[in-house]
Formats: C-alpha cells, sequence, structure tokens
C-alpha cells in the first residue's frame, strides 16, 4: 500500500467545472506538495503546505493534518488545466526526501 | 535567480551501454540534491540523494550509481543499462521558497533498448 494515495486517478470534467482531487496519506508529515506534470514529463511544483489553505489564481489547496488528507481543488476549469497531479508527502530530517503518490490524470474538455 | 538545469530531454540507448545523466543548479550554493525516477505507470521513487559534494546516500539497490563532482553539479550513471532503467528521471532540490519548497528539472526520458 502506497503511502500517499489519491483519488479518483483519473478525471475527465467538462471545461468551467470545479474540480476536486483528493491526497490521503498515511503517516505524519512536515509539508504536503501539490504538483503538477504536463503530457512532455516535467513537474511543475503548485503548493507546499503544512496547514490551512493556499490559493494561487484559480487552484486552492487545503490540507487536515488531523484527518491526514489534502485537497486540490481548480475553479472555473480550462482545458490547458490537463495534466496530471500528484501530490507527495515531505518528511523533514536528514533525506528531506518526498514520498509520491500515483498521480490524478484530468481531462478537460472544451 | 534560482533555476536547475537537467539533460538530455530523450535518450535510448541499448542494453548495455553506459549512462550519464547531468544537473545542475543556479542561484545557490550547498543545496539538498535528488534523483528520482518514475517508472511506467508508477509513482515517482527516490533513488539518490545528496547534502553536499562527494557525500551520496542511495535509497534503492540498483543498477544506478550517482556522484557529486561539484556543489551544484550532480550526476547519475551507469555502467551497463538494463531494460528495466527504462523511465523517466527528474533531478530535483530543496529552494528556501516556502511557497513551493521542491524545484524540479525538465526530467530526462530513457528508453533501453
Amino acid at each position: 500500500k502506497n503511502e500517499v494515495e489519491q483519488s479518483p486517478q483519473n478525471l475527465t470534467a467538462q471545461e468551467g467545472e470545479f474540480i476536486t482531487i483528493n491526497c490521503s496519506y498515511s503517516v505524519g508529515i512536515s509539508a504536503l506538495h501539490w504538483l503538477q506534470q504536463h503530457p512532455g514529463g516535467g513537474i511543475v511544483s503548485l503548493f507546499m503546505l503544512s496547514s490551512g489553505k493556499k490559493k494561487h489564481g484559480r487552484l486552492i489547496a487545503t490540507i487536515n493534518i488531523q484527518e491526514k488528507h489534502s485537497s486540490l481543488h481548480i475553479t472555473a476549469s480550462h482545458p490547458r488545466d490537463s495534466a496530471v497531479y500528484i501530490c507527495a508527502r515531505h518528511l523533514s530530517g536528514a533525506t528531506n526526501k518526498l514520498i509520491f503518490g500515483t498521480g490524478t490524470l484530468l481531462a478537460v474538455q472544451p | 535567480s534560482q533555476t536547475i538545469h537537467q539533460w538530455p530531454a530523450t535518450l535510448v540507448q541499448p542494453v548495455g551501454s553506459p549512462l550519464s545523466l547531468e544537473c545542475t543548479v543556479e542561484g545557490t550554493s550547498n543545496p539538498n540534491l535528488y534523483w528520482y525516477r518514475q517508472a511506467a505507470g508508477r509513482g515517482l521513487q527516490l533513488l539518490f540523494y545528496s547534502v553536499g559534494i562527494g557525500q551520496i546516500s542511495s535509497e534503492v539497490p540498483q543498477n544506478l550509481s550517482a556522484s557529486r563532482p561539484q556543489d551544484r553539479q550532480f550526476i547519475l550513471s551507469s555502467k551497463k543499462l538494463l531494460l528495466s532503467d527504462s523511465g523517466f528521471y527528474l533531478c530535483a532540490w530543496i529552494t528556501d521558497n516556502p511557497n513551493y519548497g521542491y524545484t524540479f528539472g525538465s526530467g530526462t526520458r530513457l528508453t533501453v533498448v
């Protein structure tokens, strides 16, 4: 069982829809990352959060530390939002490594 | 500005051939550097990390090795590639940006044939 679970694995939406991607993790963290991977493969960091909520443009990320759960929301979705969205937990320490979920493939249709 | 460069972007190599992927960062000193691999249909997995010159830690046993000859240079190598080494390789480093934390290179898609 992966330490970081995402749902859904695949998501198809119509342009303009409100989208939610969920992430659950099984152990304590120092921070939770949301990343975006486009078809070419490059990965872009969207958010790093350890509590509460962060917003950037049409993207909103929330986290509930007690429930070990985070969500990524996209408002007014657009075809250019189509990508794989990955959450990863970050545990501070000697490694500072990330443990990744397997990603959610989002397709926004016009 | 702080940036990370990774090359090549795409590589097709025969089984048994050597490999060298390079990653360099700019705009920082003494960064923590990481090599991750994404196999087909799987999540990213940490291969190596380095906290300083000549300091390499391996997360999983494998056919690959890493080196850090300079502060801002991180190299992933293999003497003889296997088919199972195919995948998408990403270099990353931890930044001081409290909003993002990690910055990733553009990745190398390696196909071993």
